[in-house]
């Protein structure tokens, strides 16, 4: 089945730095790309997505870009403020009878300080 | 915004009691997840709904877990008995389905602490 790394596992950074996160997956058919941010004790929300037929999306200061063939994606965020502060995972779609699931990374805990 | 309702948001139950919990998705979703997130990693699928029926319950750990989604709408997850190593965060989900369904909504979620 489907199998999500997420690296690293906690990144800090300065304000107004960049921060990546990087996942890698090993279903090849896998298409469908979200990005999921989570506060502390509230529920993850999506923050961008990307599907396998686009090799980059943005969106303000965020962005996603996908290497179809070596099978990893990158969450870039610019100019970091503390408010980004949270845990993010990446996923990555899996194919049932019934459509879609998605697998998760296990996360990576930014700290953004000012 | 329209949300996926998850009650209760926090049990605290004792080891081999029976714990129920229950998801209402958003309305017209037809595909409804049900996700454990142990603290400090990631969501894990433990059960998928088309409808009323199960699609994946690959992960779900059927001695002591059940799921059900009766008329297809709302949904439960029950544990019977519970164990010390199923404090978690039960995460419910739903979408609208299909093969080009997006990312889906997660409702707040069930803390469960078992003592």
């Amino acid at each position: 089945g489907e199998n999500v790394e997420q690296h690293p596992s906690t990144l800090s950074v300065q304000e107004g730095d960049s921060a990546v996160i990087k996942c890698t997956y090993s279903d090849s058919a896998s298409n469908y790309f979200p990005w999921y941010k989570q506060e502390l004790g509230k529920r993850p929300q999506l923050i961008i997505d990307i599907r396998s037929n686009v090799g980059e999306k943005k969106d303000q200061r965020i962005a996603v870009t996908l290497n179809k063939t070596a099978k990893h994606f990158s969450l870039h965020i610019t100019e970091t403020q503390p408010e980004d502060s949270a845990v993010y995972f990446c996923a990555a779609s899996i194919s049932n009878q019934a459509g879609t699931a998605l697998i998760f990374g296990k996360g990576t805990t930014l700290s953004v300080s000012s | 915004e329209a949300e996926v309702a998850q009650s209760p948001r926090y049990k605290i139950t004792e080891k081999s009691q029976a714990v129920a919990f229950w998801c209402d998705p958003i309305s017209g979703h037809a595909t409804l997840y049900w996700y454990r997130q142990i603290l400090g990693q990631g969501p894990e699928l433990l059960v998928q709904f088309q409808d009323e029926s199960v699609v994946d319950d690959s992960q779900l750990p059927k001695d002591r877990f059940s799921a059900e989604r009766l008329k297809g709408v709302d949904s439960t997850l029950k544990i019977q008995p519970a164990e010390l190593g199923d404090s978690a965060m039960y995460l419910c989900a739903s979408s609208l389905g299909g093969f080009k369904s997006d990312g889906y909504t997660f409702g707040s979620g069930t803390r469960l602490t078992v003592v």
